[in-house]
């Protein structure tokens, strides 16, 4: 069965270090999204992509969250610097179209000491 | 703003007994309402999900209750099994299908004591 397949799935940084997360999601899969889910909480959108072009990162803080899709298939979100508020699982999800179904990847989850 | 608040918080049901969570929106703008399943360590799944046309939807154990005026919507679960035990989020999106934004509620986690 296909999957949205992300990396790492644990990630432990110093606050002010930079960290990436990569995320592949489901082959044919235009839509991409990456949520951040604060432990307690339901999963937030960061930025929302169709093929490469951004549709909405509303949510996103890009004084230090970035995220690119260049090739319009696997996806890169970045955060330098961290900081302690950044602790979280990022979810990274994709769909074929307007059929309704998110699928989620396993997220990866990062603690910023 | 929470755009979709979840009740309870957290539920504990005996086997075979029916779990029912609820949730509610103000945005009558909201026209796609899925129902998101979420072991730990795991992404969350799909579980079921309704468009406000239709008041009730079922799937197996699983039932959603939709009331467009009361801006309310609830999941049913029937016969529930310790496999059940899970985090359950509601969600919302604007334009009919996920590929906009999902609003998620904030979770209820459902321990079934077999």
């Amino acid at each position: 069965e296909a999957e949205v397949a992300q990396s790492p799935r644990y990630k432990i940084t110093e606050k002010s270090q930079a960290v990436a997360f990569w995320c592949d999601p489901i082959s044919g899969h235009a839509t991409l999204y990456w949520y951040r889910q604060i432990l307690g909480q339901g999963p937030e959108l960061l930025v929302q992509f169709q093929d490469e072009s951004v549709v909405d990162d509303s949510q996103l803080p890009k004084d230090r969250f970035s995220a690119e899709r260049l090739k319009g298939v696997d996806s890169t979100l970045k955060i330098q610097p961290a900081e302690l508020g950044d602790s979280a699982m990022y979810l990274c999800a994709s769909t074929l179209g307007n059929t309704g179904e998110l699928f989620f990847g396993e997220g990866s989850r990062l603690t910023v000491l | 703003q929470q755009q979709v608040k979840q009740s309870p918080q957290s539920l504990i049901v005996q086997k075979g007994g029916i779990s029912i969570i609820n949730c509610a929106y103000e945005n009558t703008a909201f026209d796609y309402f899925p129902w998101y399943q979420q072991f730990p360590g795991k992404g969350p799944a799909l579980l079921i999900a309704i468009r406000p046309d239709v008041s009730e939807k079922k799937e197996g154990r699983f039932t959603i209750s939709f009331n467009k005026s009361a801006k309310q919507f609830s999941l049913h679960i029937m016969d529930s099994q310790p496999g059940d035990s899970a985090t359950y989020f509601c969600a919302a999106s604007i334009g009919g299908s996920t590929l906009g934004r999902l609003y998620f509620g904030r979770g209820t986690q459902l321990t079934v004591w077999p």
